[in-house]
């Protein structure tokens, strides 16, 4: 499978600043998905990110929060924008390629005091 | 629409025991279920995946069935160990498996010696 390398492993951040996450696969991909996991509950879909393409969003999150990229087939970022306390979570990083299962990154542990 | 319901935790149990972790599912179609492991400080792993009625998916003695007469996935192990320690998510996805993945709220195991 496909080796998910993502950064930062965790930062701590002041509110109202934004930070960018880098996900990296070792092989092109098809589909890329963001995810949140916030403290001690499950893992929520942001947005599906699209090769030359504006990201698919979910239910609740918008492009002027969570903006993504995805220049090619191995490469997103997610940014989390005017963060606050409460978008401190897990965010991951998944990867997919045809029918076979996701694959995820370690994540990033983002605090924001 | 989709879902997944997981038995909820927090689950202690001492080494050799036997573990049952509950995980049912509604979902249109016919959908691919799947386990995932979360270890301390890591992303999500994938343990195992069954993707039609009657399969079962079976990884480093952890097993699951899928069971459509009672929308079933429960996750299984003979004898768990101290490296065993996780928290475990129930998922599944409505489109094979790269799309979509609806995950449980997870069940976090401890074993102690």
């Amino acid at each position: 499978s496909a080796v998910i390398s993502q950064k930062p492993s965790r930062d701590i951040c002041q509110r109202g600043t934004s930070l960018t996450i880098q996900c990296q696969v070792d092989s092109q991909v098809t589909m890329m998905f963001w995810y949140r996991q916030q403290p001690g509950q499950s893992l929520t879909l942001i947005a599906t990110a699209n090769q030359g393409s504006e990201a698919t969003y979910e239910s609740g999150f918008v492009i002027d929060k969570f903006p993504i990229s995805r220049p090619n087939l191995t490469f997103s970022t997610l940014t989390v924008s005017n963060m606050s306390p409460e978008d401190s979570s897990i965010y991951l990083c998944s990867v997919a390629e045809g029918e076979q299962p996701q694959h995820f990154g370690d994540g990033t542990r983002l605090s924001i005091l | 629409g989709n879902s997944v319901t997981q038995m909820e935790g927090p689950v202690t149990l001492s080494e050799e025991a036997f573990l049952t972790i509950n995980c049912t599912y509604t979902a249109t179609g016919y959908p691919s279920l799947f386990w995932y492991v979360q270890y301390p400080g890591e992303g999500l792993q994938l343990l195992l995946k069954a993707t039609k009625a009657d399969d079962k998916g079976s990884n480093k003695g952890f097993e699951a069935t899928y069971r459509k007469e009672t929308t079933s996935f429960h996750l299984e192990k003979g004898s768990v160990q101290v490296s065993d320690s996780a928290v475990y998510f129930c998922a599944l996805s409505d489109r094979g498996g790269a799309n979509n993945l609806f995950f449980g709220t997870g069940t976090r195991l401890t074993v102690i010696p």
